[in-house]
């Protein structure tokens, strides 16, 4: 059974940057795509991002020239930063398997809530 | 950019069937994605390729995708079935996520 767990600080500074990371248990990185995705306090889902083993990656044209994110197959994890960060940042983040456009997204993390305050 | 449009509540009373939607411009010619999510936790994939079932996904989760227009459609709802519903479609080699529709079962 996929599983995944995000960790990162908790609180983060306005202006600073946002690092995460997600890693990966019962099964190997390097065989699909791998998603991040926020949740604003009761809002909706946005899709930030994804990352491919090769490196190959895209991300979300309203965030694109704030996010990174790398792949670490020694260690199963992916990582997520997101620069320049404001309140509106502030959000639980998902990372999840990606399966392709066509299969969804199907393991999600458990989600973790980072904070944007000074 | 792409939008997906879903009514932001709906509400069904138990046993019997709901559908959701799900609107976008050519929406049928993509492939369209369902995901409930509960209170506190994390969402899970019910319907991927428009009709699809993960497995481990009841029978009574279904959908379809023709026009403009990605419909899931829950047969027999149970109080279980209480979540926030997103559609999710690819366009662009990007996701979009819907804003969401909170299926209330009275």
């Amino acid at each position: 059974q996929v599983q995944l767990q995000e960790s990162g600080p908790g609180l983060v500074k306005p202006s600073e940057t946002l690092s995460l990371t997600c890693t990966v248990s019962g099964g190997s990185i390097g065989t699909y795509y791998w998603s991040w995705i926020r949740q604003p306090p009761g809002k909706g889902l946005e899709w930030i991002g994804y990352i491919y083993n090769s490196g190959s990656h895209m991300s979300n044209p309203s965030l694109k020239s704030r996010v990174t994110t790398s792949v670490d197959m020694s260690k199963n994890q992916f990582s997520l930063r997101l620069s320049s960060v404001t309140a509106a940042d502030t959000a639980v983040y998902y990372c999840a398997r990606d399966g392709g456009g066509s299969h969804g997204l199907d393991y999600w993390g458990q989600g973790t809530m980072v904070t944007v305050s000074s | 950019s792409y939008e997906l449009t879903q009514p932001p509540s709906v509400s069904v009373s138990p046993g019997q069937t709901v559908s959701i939607t799900c609107s976008g411009d050519k929406l049928g010619d993509k492939y369209a994605c369902w995901y409930q999510q509960k209170p506190g936790q994390s969402p899970v994939l019910v319907i991927y390729q428009d009709s699809r079932r993960p497995s481990g996904i009841p029978e009574r989760f279904s959908g379809s995708n023709s026009g403009n227009t990605a419909t899931l459609t829950i047969t027999g709802t149970q109080s279980m079935d209480e979540a926030d519903y997103y559609c999710q479609a690819w366009d662009s080699s990007t996701w979009v996520f819907g804003g969401g529709t909170k299926l209330t079962v009275l």
